[in-house]
């Protein structure tokens, strides 16, 4: 079955530093891909997506590149913040095959940025 | 701007209890979904739902039951409450299959 890998946790940086948090991915055919980000007390929100080979997805200064020859999504941001830190999810979407395209999700990266 | 809302937020049940997760999406998506997120872990679907009427399992069905009797409306029953069904439930919508998925805040169950 699908299944999400992402680089355990947690990750904890001064602020300005870079940051990358690895995802590696096992589906068959071609998966849209996500990062969820989830601050304390708050539910899952969507950070950024690509849904076909070497899309690059944005948002918030974060990055990911949909990396087919490596199954990988990894999540890049080049100066990060103390309002960055939260846990952060990698997910994937199966491609289409008439049901519900059900998220499968890593088990998530706790992110701290110390001022 | 609602989005998922979800209810309760907190709740503490005993062995045996029962309970219902109300949920609820003002944006008129076809698709809900449930999910529960164990501490230091990712998001395992309990049971979904393509339109009213129409409800599936999902990856950790087990001591759950759900019902969607409106498009709005996805609530998640429990029935005898199990400590192992301590854990962070959410909710969640979406348009149609891989449009972007909203969620709700979370309700935080305990058994004990």
């Amino acid at each position: 079955g699908d299944s999400v890998t992402q680089m355990e946790g947690p990750v904890t940086l001064s602020e300005e530093a870079f940051l990358t948090i690895n995802c590696t991915y096992t589906a068959t055919g071609y998966p849209s891909l996500f990062w969820y980000v989830q601050y304390p007390g708050e539910g899952l929100q969507l950070l950024l997506k690509a849904t076909k080979a070497d899309d690059k997805g944005s948002n918030k200064g974060f990055e990911a590149t949909y990396r087919k020859e490596t199954t990988s999504f990894h999540l890049e941001k080049g100066s990060v913040q103390v309002s960055d830190s939260a846990v952060y999810f990698c997910a994937l979407s199966p491609p289409s095959s008439g049901s519900a395209r059900q998220l499968t999700f890593g088990s998530g990266t706790q992110l701290t940025v110390l001022p | 701007n609602a989005g998922v809302t979800q209810t309760p937020k907190f709740r503490i049940l005993k062995i045996g209890q029962s309970m219902t997760l109300q949920c609820a999406q003002d944006m008129n998506h076809n698709y809900m979904y449930w999910y529960r997120q164990d501490p230091g872990m990712g998001l395992k679907l309990i049971y979904y739902s393509v339109g009213a009427g129409i409800t599936d399992k999902g990856e950790v069905p087990n001591g759950y039951n759900v019902s969607r009797s409106t498009t709005e409306d996805f609530p998640l029953r429990l029935e005898l409450a199990a400590p192992s069904q301590t854990s962070v439930y959410f909710c969640a919508s979406s348009y149609s299959p891989g449009n972007t998925i909203y969620f709700g805040e979370g309700s935080w169950l305990t058994v004990v």
